[in-house]
């Protein structure tokens, strides 16, 4: 099972919007609705930001969304915060043969 | 409130068989929920290892089923992976981490304890 493709870097501006794509494939991303996002700040532990696509758990800020089409899913950062530079990884439910397949990464920088 | 508190060898040579230990607190894991690992090597990204249900039932990653284990204690609220025949790829901070049901998410996480394999 491979990682799910993310883009290395994306970047924008305090109070900008800042959208991360995370492409799977039918077995993973594109079959099932159970794609995380998790944030992980430098030298820390990462922390769930967004799960079964959309949802977000409590105490994250509305300014994360989550969405997906097809074997792409999409988080969004709108507003963009300076406590929002960090890395953020997808992660997607893939089956029973090996259920857990996370993203490549994307580092986040607020310019 | 649930934590998760890793504890390992640290420094470990090629060849060898660490045991890791996730110590719960908060919450009793013969209650229920699955409780994994994680890991991430130095500047790299996530990497799940394998789970365990409270029943003792585990779930490994295929390409690193031949060389995990992964059991419960449950008299101690612990939980341990055991990797063997370790080599430099094995370097990494493992996470402990709880995630409420079959389906994900990863909802609690443990501060990591980083394994470096020397040769």
């Amino acid at each position: 099972q491979s990682a799910l493709t993310q883009p290395p870097s994306a970047s924008g501006s305090p109070g900008q919007s800042v959208t991360i794509s995370c492409t799977g494939t039918s077995s993973d991303v594109g079959g099932y609705n159970y794609v995380s996002w998790y944030q992980q700040h430098p030298g820390k532990v990462p922390k769930v930001i967004i799960y079964d696509v959309s949802e977000r758990p409590s105490g994250v800020p509305d300014r994360f969304s989550g969405s997906k089409s097809g074997n792409t899913a999409s988080l969004t950062v709108s507003g963009l915060q300076a406590e929002d530079e960090a890395d953020y990884y997808c992660s997607s439910y893939a089956g029973s043969n090996n259920p857990y397949v996370f993203g490549t990464g994307t580092k986040v920088t607020v310019l | 409130q649930v934590e998760l508190q890793e504890s390992g060898p640290g420094l470990v040579r090629a060849s060898e068989t660490p045991s890791l230990t996730c110590a719960v607190s908060g919450y009793s894991i013969s209650s229920g929920y699955y409780w994994g690992w994680i890991r991430q090597p130095p500047g790299k990204g996530l990497e799940w290892i394998g789970s365990i249900y409270h029943s003792g039932s585990t779930y490994y990653n295929p390409s690193l089923k031949s060389r995990v284990s992964i059991s419960v204690d449950k008299s101690k609220n612990e939980i341990s992976l055991k990797l063997s025949s370790v080599t430099a790829a094995d370097t990494a901070v493992y996470y402990c981490v709880r995630h409420g049901s079959w389906l994900g998410p990863f909802d609690i996480w443990g501060q990591g304890t980083m394994v470096t394999v020397s040769s």
